[in-house]
């Protein structure tokens, strides 16, 4: 069963600063997806970046980039420039790229993000 | 352009009553539905997900169930709660090769 886990239960940045937050994945497949998503203080649900499993290249949105090591089954966010709008709870997740009914979006348990002034 | 409403947002209700959680989506046909509940301060972990009407599936037992009577309606539903079910609870849709995205979220308090 495919399983995502991000060791980090809270880290913390300065404003301006950059920190990258990790997450492993499990998975014996090859063709997937993988997502960084933020959840702030009003629960609503948004997403930060998402990557191809197919795609060489890194993704990246803005001040945020991912570190894709798929032989490592590894999938990091930096946060470069560190703003205090950043803090939030922020989740990994996976999904094959599949259309039949085992199309799961799973995620990790979260890191709390806080930035400081 | 696609919307997602889910309702209540906050719900108060005794143990052993029956619980009704409804999601609609609007602009998109065919989505992938899923419930998943948020314990306090921690992960989302997956309840129910369907590819289409009248497809379930579940990834843990307990006491809830789920259906979708309509391509773009998805209901969670217990006939009893217990203490345990409390949570905060979102609904997400999505297409095959797109992002979640998600409701508003419910949070039930069972008393």
């Amino acid at each position: 069963a495919q399983t995502v886990t991000q060791s980090q239960p809270e880290m913390s940045v300065q404003e301006a600063e950059t920190v990258t937050l990790s997450c492993t994945y499990d998975t014996s497949e090859s063709d997937y997806y993988l997502f960084w998503y933020k959840q702030p203080p009003s629960r609503q649900m948004i997403l930060v970046i998402r990557q191809e499993a197919y795609k060489q290249q890194n993704a990246t949105e803005n001040r945020f980039s991912v570190n894709f090591q798929k032989a490592a089954k590894s999938f990091s966010l930096k946060i470069s420039d560190s703003q205090l709008g950043d803090a939030a709870m922020y989740f990994c997740a996976y999904s094959l790229n599949y259309g039949g009914a085992t199309n799961k979006l799973i995620f990790g348990t979260g890191t709390l993000l806080a930035v400081q002034p | 352009s696609q919307t997602i409403h889910q309702w209540p947002a906050t719900l108060v209700q005794p143990v052993g009553s029956p619980l009704s959680l409804e999601c609609t989506v609007e602009g998109t046909s065919n989505p992938n539905l899923y419930w998943y509940r948020q314990a306090a301060g921690r992960g989302l972990q997956l309840l129910f997900y369907s590819v289409g009407i009248g497809q379930i599936s579940s990834e843990v037992p307990q006491n809830l169930s789920a259906s979708r009577p309509q391509d773009r309606q998805f209901i969670l539903s217990s006939k009893k709660l217990l203490l345990s079910d409390s949570g905060f609870y979102l609904c997400a849709w999505r297409n095959r090769e797109t992002e979640a995205f998600f409701g508003q979220g419910t949070r039930l308090t069972v008393v």
